[in-house]
């Protein structure tokens, strides 16, 4: 199973809105609304952001959003501040009964 | 509150084998499935596999079938990730996380393993 293709890095300026794309098959991000993005500071383990393509857990900031457009998942995150600069990973079930992560992007 | 804490740094000659623990609590443990997922210095994540600890079956990603044993012991609401043969290229933090449905919740610390000669 290869890894989902995200781009290495985004960049933004505060309070602008950007966008994190992630690439999949018909065997994981097109077969399944099973897409969940992570946020993960440097020397922290990840954090929860988006389940199920696009929910929100409890506490996660609404600012956060997530979609899916056949075999693409998007992660969107609007009025950008200084704390969201970190690693996003995106992450889907796939048709192997397995997960598989993208390679992440670094948000600065 | 729901916690998963790992057991502490390890270092291994190449060869050996490595055996990192995470100890769930706040929560029924025998309810929800861990993943297990590692991170090489400088690099992305990566999946291992997944244990279902009330019957303590578990399913490994290709790539470390043969080489690494999932286990649970319910009395002690802890799990286990056995990595046998290991080489360099196995350096890395190790993360165990709760699955609630097709995601990871709640993370572990991370448990850094070294393997060097």
């Amino acid at each position: 199973q290869s890894a989902l293709t995200q781009p290495a890095s985004v960049s933004g300026s505060p309070g602008q809105s950007i966008s994190i794309s992630c690439t999949g098959t018909s065997s994981d991000i097109g077969g399944y609304n099973y897409v969940s993005w992570y946020q993960q500071h440097p020397g922290k383990a990840p954090k929860l952001m988006i389940y199920d393509v696009s929910n929100r857990p409890s506490g996660v900031s609404n600012r956060f959003s997530g979609s899916k457009s056949g075999n693409t998942a998007s992660l969107t995150i609007s009025g950008l501040q200084a704390e969201d600069e970190a690693d996003y990973y995106c992450n889907s079930y796939t048709s192997s009964n397995t997960w598989v992560f993208g390679g992440g992007t670094k948000v600065t | 509150q729901v916690q998963l804490v790992q057991s502490g740094a390890e270092v291994k000659k190449p060869g050996a084998s490595v055996k990192v623990s995470c100890k769930a609590s706040g929560y029924t443990f025998t309810s929800y499935y861990i993943h297990w997922v590692r991170q090489a210095p400088g690099q992305g994540l990566e999946w291992m596999g997944i244990i279902n600890p009330s019957v303590g079956s578990a399913s490994y990603a290709q790539k470390f079938q043969g080489r690494v044993t999932m286990t649970r012991d319910t009395s002690t609401s802890t799990v286990y990730m056995e990595l046998s043969s290991l080489r360099s290229e196995d350096t890395a933090v190790y993360y165990c996380a709760r699955a609630p449905n097709w995601s990871f919740d709640y993370w572990g610390q991370g448990t850094l393993v070294t393997v060097s000669s």
